[in-house]
């Protein structure tokens, strides 16, 4: 089982720049979520989706879209990037049970320059 | 996030036993869980806290209080593997939100 899946783990980017941060599970969970972690601080919430087609906004929306055309995929986009969005994203993934952790991607380092 | 509260760091010495707290705002709580992060990884799981009480696992220990949205984290036996970030999240309905996270360095 691959778990939790996010491409790249790397990434720079320029001002005004846009890009898809890919995610992507293999465990039919229908819980999915972004988080963004910048130093020294805990994870902030960006936008979650209960399943496929159905997407909702968390902390931290302005600046990304989401979409969840399938239960195993949900990309998470920067419009137009801006230096303030240099940070660490996670995605994460659940059954969606009361009760049940979360599994996380091993995370994508992005810097906008 | 969402006011959960935690310490921004402690110190332990190996061997000993440190309690992290967190406080949280009570309303549309559904439950609290702690997480592990070491440097440059993913967050771990370590527990999840639905009712009142404590919940043992092993060396970690993990005690919830509703009604005054409180929870604390309980390491015993300290040794150096656990210098990490600790991470409490609070759920609510179908969003998960984390506090800032503990950052607990041993010293031997």
């Amino acid at each position: 089982n691959a778990g939790v899946t996010q491409t790249p783990k790397f990434q720079v980017l320029k001002t005004g720049q846009s890009m898809t941060l890919q995610c992507a599970q293999d465990m039919n969970h229908e819980y999915m979520s972004w988080y963004r972690q910048d130093p020294g601080m805990g994870l902030r919430l960006i936008h979650y989706s209960v399943g496929a087609g159905i997407t909702d906004q968390g902390e931290v929306p302005n600046g990304y879209n989401v979409s969840r055309s399938t239960t195993e995929d949900f990309p998470l986009r920067l419009l137009s990037a801006a230096p303030s969005q240099t940070s660490v994203y996670f995605c994460a993934s659940s059954p969606d049970r009361e009760g049940e952790k979360l599994f996380f991607g091993s995370g994508t380092q992005l810097s906008v320059l | 996030g969402q006011n959960i509260d935690q310490p921004t760091e402690m110190t332990a010495t190996e061997g000993a036993i440190v309690q992290i707290n967190c406080t949280y705002q009570t309303s549309g709580f559904n439950g609290l869980f702690w997480y592990q992060q070491h440097a440059g990884e993913a967050p771990t799981f370590l527990s999840y806290n639905v009712l009142d009480g404590l919940e043992e696992k092993g060396r970690f220990s993990s005690f919830l209080s509703r009604s005054k949205g409180y929870s604390y984290l309980l390491l015993k036996e300290l040794q150096m593997k656990d210098s990490a970030s600790y991470l409490c999240a609070v759920r609510r309905a179908s969003k998960i939100i984390f506090g800032s996270g503990t950052r607990l360095s041993i010293r031997p």
